[in-house]
C-alpha cells in the first residue's frame, strides 16, 4: 500500500514567522510531488509542483525535495493569517493517480 | 486555466434515491476522478477513469458507480441513497502523467 505521512497539526505560528509543514511517501518510484492548499468547506487547489530533488520557490511558497529521504516540505515565508488552511500534499502512485496526505492543518495567528 | 465544474454545489436527497453527480472538464484530460471527503478522514478514491468508457474502482467503490461516455464528461451515480453518503464530493481531472489535479468546488451532498 503506497503510502503519504503528514502531521496531522495544527501547526501555530505567529503572523510573519516560518510555517513549516513536511511529508514522508513510500514509494522509491514517485517522479511528480504536488501541495494543495485547502480552505475550510472548499476544495483543494494547487500551489507548488516539484519534481526534482532541491528547492523550488514561488513567492513565499519553497518546496523542497529530497528523494533518497523520501520527503518533500513545504516552507511558508512571512505567514499571514490568510494562510491559515490545510495543505495537502500528493505524489504519483501509479495508473495516472495521485496519492494524498491526510493533510496538515495551519493556524497563524497575529 | 482547467476549468473543472461539478453541476451542483449543495445538493438535498432523501434515502433510497437515485443521486447523478455531474463533472465536466475543459481541458481535453483523460483521467478523472471522483473523491469523498470527511472530517478526520481526508481524500478518499472511490472511482477514477484513465479513457472513455474505462473505469477503475479507488478506495470506496461500495453503493457507487460511475459514467463516462464522453471524455469530458465523468458521472457519480449513488444507485439507493444513503445517510451514510452524506459526505463533500470533489471531481477531478489531471492530463500527463507528471501533472498535477484539478479539482472541480465540490458538492456537499446530505442525504435525509
Amino acid at each position: 500500500q503506497k503510502e503519504v505521512e503528514q502531521n496531522s497539526g495544527p501547526l501555530s505560528v505567529p503572523e510573519g514567522a516560518i510555517a513549516s509543514l513536511n511529508c514522508t511517501y513510500s514509494d522509491r518510484g514517485s517522479q511528480s510531488f504536488f501541495w494543495y492548499r485547502q480552505y475550510s468547506g472548499k476544495s483543494p487547489e494547487l500551489i507548488m509542483s516539484i519534481y526534482s530533488n532541491g528547492d523550488k520557490e514561488d513567492g513565499r511558497f519553497t518546496a523542497q525535495l529530497n528523494k533518497a529521504s523520501q520527503y518533500v516540505s513545504l516552507l511558508i515565508r512571512d505567514s499571514q493569517p490568510s494562510d491559515s488552511a490545510t495543505y495537502l500534499c500528493a505524489v504519483t502512485g501509479g495508473y495516472n493517480k495521485l496519492i494524498f496526505g491526510a493533510g496538515t492543518r495551519l493556524a497563524v495567528h497575529p | 486555466d482547467v476549468k473543472v465544474t461539478q453541476s451542483s454545489r449543495y445538493l438535498v436527497k432523501r434515502t433510497g434515491e437515485k443521486v447523478f453527480l455531474e463533472c465536466v472538464q475543459d481541458m481535453d484530460h483523460e483521467n478523472m476522478f471522483w473523491y469523498r471527503q470527511d472530517p478526520g478522514l481526508g481524500l478518499r478514491l472511490i472511482y477514477f477513469s484513465y479513457d472513455v468508457k474505462m473505469k477503475e474502482k479507488g478506495d470506496i467503490p461500495e453503493g457507487y458507480s460511475v459514467s463516462r461516455e464522453k471524455k469530458e464528461r465523468f458521472s457519480l451515480i449513488l444507485e439507493s441513497a444513503s445517510t451514510n453518503q452524506t459526505s463533500m464530493y470533489l471531481c477531478a481531472s489531471r492530463g500527463g502523467n507528471n501533472q498535477p489535479q484539478h479539482f472541480g468546488d465540490g458538492t456537499r451532498l446530505s442525504i435525509l
